[in-house]
């Protein structure tokens, strides 16, 4: 079975301007999630969809992220100006929502992003 | 609010001892799950054991095992035998019990995380 699956694996770029990050989730997974992870931190929830709907973007700083899911399938987030604070690893997760709860966390190998 | 709480920064063992990672939560749910996590150099997380809040036995998978304590709200995770393949940081993690449709997240919300390095 593939896993989730991220793109790109490494992206540096200057404050100021913009970024996406794309992931594909496992097959038939319905939820899926984006973390931010700082150097020296524990992953971060940003957002999570349950198919191709919002479940919860508390922590997420709408005013320069977005993300989107369309078809309930592949999502994409973008950092839209990048600060330098955004330096951090961009984790995709997925995970299989059924009426059993069956509901483990797998995740993708991330984005690592360099804002200079 | 639910937190969980690594205490040891790092911990550096020679191969073959037995170490164990500390983990402390904190939530005020009462069906709740706790999770661990590696996540060696290559960055990907990698799922260990899920238990939730009705099941306080001890579990042992292997050379892991771990220990599961509602009284102290603890959820400790032991490697017997260490190898240096072990050398990761170890994640421990908390979610509230997702509910059937609509309602509460079920994110994960993450300690600090344990830099365990094994010494050939």
């Amino acid at each position: 079975e593939a896993g989730v699956a991220q793109s790109p694996r490494y992206k540096i770029i200057e404050k100021r301007q913009s970024v996406a990050f794309w992931c594909n989730p496992i097959s038939g997974h319905a939820t899926l999630y984006w973390y931010q992870q700082i150097l020296g931190q524990g992953p971060k929830l940003l957002i999570q969809f349950q198919n191709n709907g919002v479940v919860d973007d508390s922590q997420l700083p709408k005013d320069r992220f977005s993300a989107e899911r369309l078809k309930g399938v592949d999502s994409t987030l973008k950092i839209q100006p990048a600060k330098l604070e955004d330096s951090a690893v961009y984790l995709c997760a997925s995970s299989l929502k059924s009426l059993a709860g069956d509901y483990e966390q797998y995740f993708g190998p991330g984005t690592r992003l360099t804002v200079t | 609010a639910q937190k969980v709480t690594q205490a040891q920064t790092e911990i550096s063992v020679v191969e073959k001892e037995d170490v164990t990672l500390d983990c402390v939560y904190e939530t005020r749910d009462t069906t709740y799950y706790l999770f661990w996590y590696k996540q060696p150099p290559s960055g990907e997380l990698v799922f260990l054991i899920r238990r939730n809040s009705f099941d306080e036995q001890n579990e042992i998978s292997g050379r892991y095992s771990w220990n599961f304590q509602k009284s102290t709200s603890s959820f400790n995770f032991t490697i017997t035998a260490s190898q240096v393949v072990d050398s990761a940081v170890y994640f421990c993690a908390l979610s509230e019990a997702p509910r059937r449709y609509g309602g509460a997240t079920n994110k994960l919300i993450f300690g600090t995380g344990t830099l365990l390095a094994v010494q050939p």
